[in-house]
This record gives C-alpha cells, sequence and structure tokens, in this order.
C-alpha cells in the first residue's frame, strides 16, 4: 500500500522556468510533510518542509503548497536552475507528541528533475 | 554542528555471508536514529529506528537486525544475505522535537 505517491517518474525542465514536483498521499493521519533533495550515490538533503496548519512555505526559490482537502502536495521551484538537477522526494508523518513518532517517515518513490541550460 | 557518518561506502559481498553497516553522528546527543533501504528505481524504506541504547524498533520482517551499542553509534547486521538485500542503504537522525530526519552519505551495497 503505496500511502505516499509521486506519479511522475521524471521531469523535464529549461534553466530559468518553473519547475512544479507533484506528491498525493491517502493516510489523513499525516500531519507533516517534507520535500528532499537527492544526487545519485548520495543521501537525500532536506529542503522544505511544511505542517497541516499551513497551505504554504516558502524559502527561497522554493515553495511547497499543501491542500488537505485533496492530500496533495507541490513542490514549485522558481527560477529553475541546472544544479537542480537531481531526485526529489516527498515525505510524510503523521501527528506526533515526541519521541517515537517523530521517526515515521513515509517516502513517495521520486521524481528526477532535469533543469536543461 | 552536526555530521553523519556511514561505513563502508560501497561493498561487494556474497550470498549467505555476513553484513556489518556503522553509523556515527557527531555533534548532538541522544539523537533518533533511523536505516533506510533504497532498492533500484524505488522509494526510501524505514527498516529500523532507535530512540535511545538498546533500543531498536523493526518495520519490515527481514533477515536484517540492527543495534545502537552507543548514544550515537548504529549498526546495520545481517548474519546471511540474500540476493534481494542489495540495494543503497542510508542511516539518518534527528532529534526527538523535530520531524526533519537528515542522512549520511550512504552505502550501496551489492549481493552477488
Amino acid at each position: 500500500d503505496q500511502q505516499v505517491k509521486q506519479n511522475s517518474p521524471s521531469l523535464s525542465v529549461q534553466e530559468g522556468r518553473i519547475s512544479i514536483l507533484n506528491c498525493d498521499y491517502t493516510n489523513s493521519m499525516f500531519d507533516y510533510f517534507l520535500w528532499y533533495k537527492k544526487y545519485p550515490a548520495e543521501g537525500p538533503t532536506f529542503l522544505i518542509s511544511i505542517s497541516s496548519i499551513k497551505d504554504k512555505n516558502e524559502d527561497g526559490r522554493f515553495t511547497v503548497f499543501l491542500n488537505k482537502s485533496a492530500k496533495h502536495l507541490s513542490l514549485h521551484i522558481v527560477p529553475s536552475q541546472p544544479g537542480d538537477s537531481a531526485v526529489y522526494f516527498c515525505a510524510a508523518s503523521p501527528l506526533g507528541a515526541g519521541g517515537t513518532s517523530y521517526g515515521k517517515l513515509t517516502f513517495g518513490q521520486g521524481t528526477i528533475l532535469t533543469v536543461h541550460p | 554542528s552536526q555530521t553523519i557518518h556511514q561505513w563502508p561506502a560501497t561493498l561487494v559481498q556474497p550470498v549467505g555471508s555476513p553484513l556489518s553497516l556503522e553509523c556515527t553522528v557527531e555533534g548532538t546527543s541522544n539523537p533518533n536514529l533511523y536505516w533506510y533501504r533504497q532498492a533500484a528505481g524505488r522509494g526510501l524504506q524505514l527498516l529500523f529506528y532507535s530512540v535511545g541504547i538498546g533500543q531498536i524498533s523493526s518495520e519490515v520482517p527481514q533477515n536484517l537486525s540492527a543495534s545502537r551499542p552507543q548514544d550515537r553509534q548504529f549498526i546495520l547486521s545481517s548474519k546471511k544475505l540474500l540476493l534481494s538485500d542489495s540495494g543503497f542503504y542510508l542511516c539518518a537522525w534527528s532529534l526527538d522535537t523535530n520531524y526533519e530526519q537528515y542522512f549520511g552519505p550512504g552505502t550501496r551495497l551489492t549481493v552477488t
């Protein structure tokens, strides 16, 4: 049962344009959402996150949008740069109150973003 | 600042051989620790997590095991590797008050 889905295996974008990466989830208990970026043969790097009490969080060129009713989140990268080319994972966690609850990240399959110069 | 180390970076092992992957974290105390596996073309699967020394929770039944002998040391082991154990193994840490997890560089394991 894939509780977090990234239905687009890949995305190709021109440098300077917007990249939009999508993620859907099925578990209504998910309360906190994260995006990670991963280069080949390296560990994922945390990018940005959003709590379910918000619908938008922005950090520089990266903005995450959350639509709770649709159980959908997206990551916008504006403007896209060739260095952004990587695999992007979304992840979700259920509501927690410390300790083990914070460890329960469920990851999507990832989307390969390629930004062309 | 905090850093996380994993070794070895790559490993080729025959079927039936034992496995030991090590992960250590510096710059923080009492972190939550995690082992993930990324199989080819797939997402990250949580294998084990630990909230303290000697405390291990398993997420997926398999022939792997984990141990936490020290506060900032996490070890992934197997007595007999299977072909299906091949993959990219990642260790991660987090504070017990935050959702964000921070990953190590990973170990590429190939079982032949």
